[in-house]
């Protein structure tokens, strides 16, 4: 059973656009929620977090929204750049355990 | 800032053969991760740490050994290497257990099994 489901699984939008990446949970323990983006030949890097006691977290032009009643979380990225391309992972976790657990990805392609 | 480092980059071996995966960090943090990363699957954890000598089972341990000999080194073993184990692994690590610090991810090991 896969506790935490991403969609779409590859997106291309062109540059200056609005990305849009969502993610769905099973577990309602779960209270932590972090994006990692992934460069080719890179390990991946925390690009934006958020705890279930909030529902939105702004950092530039990320955004990730949580949505604790549906269990569903999203990354948008505004005015998406080439830069952006890369894998988009969302994860989860309770802040109790010790174990991150990792969606499947979603591989972005922002062209100019 | 964070540096975790991995060695081999690239590993060939051949069914049956032993191989061993290192990694360290210079971080100072006592938890440290093991994934493995197929098209498809995402990051999908194998075994992690809280410090020295301690060792967790994660989600998909079957087929590995691990061994966290100091603070620095994590090492991940696979005494009878299959080729369903061929695939990217990273090692990670962080301040606070997964639940809530930030991972910190090294280069990756690409490792072939024929």
């Amino acid at each position: 059973q896969q506790q935490v489901r991403q969609s779409p699984q590859s997106l291309t939008v062109w540059e200056g656009g609005t990305t849009v990446l969502t993610c769905s949970y099973e577990d309602s323990t779960f209270n932590y929620f972090p994006w990692y983006q992934q460069f080719p030949g890179e390990g991946p890097a925390l690009l934006i977090s958020i705890l279930s006691v909030s529902d939105k977290k702004e950092d530039g032009r990320f955004t990730t929204f949580f949505n604790k009643r549906e269990k569903k979380l999203s990354l948008h990225i505004i005015d998406s750049q080439p830069g952006d391309s890369a894998t988009y992972f969302c994860a989860a976790s309770n802040t109790n355990t010790g174990k991150l657990t990792f969606g499947d990805g979603t591989v972005l392609t922002v062209k100019p | 800032e964070a540096a975790v480092t991995q060695s081999p980059r690239n590993k060939v071996t051949v069914t049956g053969g032993n191989v061993t995966l290192s990694c360290r960090q210079t971080n100072s943090h006592n938890y440290m991760y093991w994934y493995r990363q197929d098209t498809g699957h995402g990051l999908r954890l194998i075994h992690y740490s809280y410090g020295a000598g301690n060792l967790q089972i994660g989600d998909v341990p079957d087929g590995y050994k691990a061994t966290r000999t100091t603070q620095e080194d994590f090492f991940l073993l696979l005494e009878l290497a299959s080729p369903s184990q061929t695939s990217l692994y990273f090692c990670a690590s962080s301040d606070a257990p997964g639940g809530r610090g930030e991972q910190y991810f090294g280069p990756g090991t690409r490792l072939t099994v024929l």
